[in-house]
């Protein structure tokens, strides 16, 4: 009953550093995203994935790649890190867009220093 | 563009009295609407969301919410708070049209409920 995880839950990189961040799901969900949380900002998408094979753009897409080559992955990559990449990151999926809720990781809290 | 606003950071109510927490939300269509709660350290978890028909919505531990058009607002309540319910909330929102709107799930920044003992 594994849900959505995330991997890792927590790391620490350098300025410049980069980095993969891997979110996998079991119950064969056709959407993903990446959300950033900071205190005071609430929950703001980066980037999602409407299937297999596709990204698209959020609210806060700068400084970041993602990649969907599998339904059940999405990956989220930081090419050069920089202290304001800061946050507790979040990956969710969804059977689809419309009604349907989205289910979240537990989380991954980045710190660049 | 769709948003959210959650009016209140945070929200203080004495266990066994009812709560409220708010939510306002702006879309060019017709809304999905959605509460999640965030324990300390953890995920999202989804308690209730709106699609069509009755205005109040039933939800999980006991949760609530009602949905008024005219006033475009999606709040959350519960007849007798309990410590347990101490938590941020999020109100969320998709557009029920067609176009990125209806893809993207927009979060507001979330209300932080204390429940007194």
């Amino acid at each position: 009953n594994a849900g959505v995880t995330q991997t890792p839950k927590f790391r620490v990189l350098k300025t410049g550093q980069s980095m993969t961040l891997l979110c996998a799901q079991d119950m064969n969900h056709e959407y993903m995203y990446w959300y950033r949380q900071d205190p005071g900002m609430g929950l703001r998408l980066i980037h999602y994935s409407v299937g297999e094979g596709t990204t698209a753009k959020g609210e806060v897409p700068d400084g970041y790649n993602v990649s969907r080559l599998k339904k059940q992955n999405f990956l989220l990559g930081l090419e050069s890190a920089a202290p304001s990449q800061t946050s507790v990151y979040f990956c969710a999926s969804s059977r689809t867009g419309g009604n349907t809720e989205a289910f979240f990781g537990q989380g991954t809290r980045l710190t660049v220093v | 563009a769709q948003s959210v606003a959650q009016p209140e950071d945070q929200v203080n109510v004495a266990e066994g009295n009812p709560l409220t927490v708010k939510c306002t939300y702006s879309v060019s269509g017709n809304p999905y609407l959605f509460w999640y709660v965030q324990y300390p350290n953890r995920g999202l978890q989804f308690l209730l969301k709106y699609i069509t028909g009755d205005n109040l919505v039933k939800g999980s531990y006991g949760f609530e919410a009602e949905f008024n058009k005219s006033q475009t607002s999606f709040h959350l309540k519960k007849p007798s708070a309990l410590v347990s319910d101490s938590a941020l909330y999020f109100c969320a929102v998709r557009d029920q049209g067609s176009g990125a709107g209806s893809y993207q799930l927009t979060f507001g920044k979330g209300t932080k409920l204390s429940v007194i003992p």
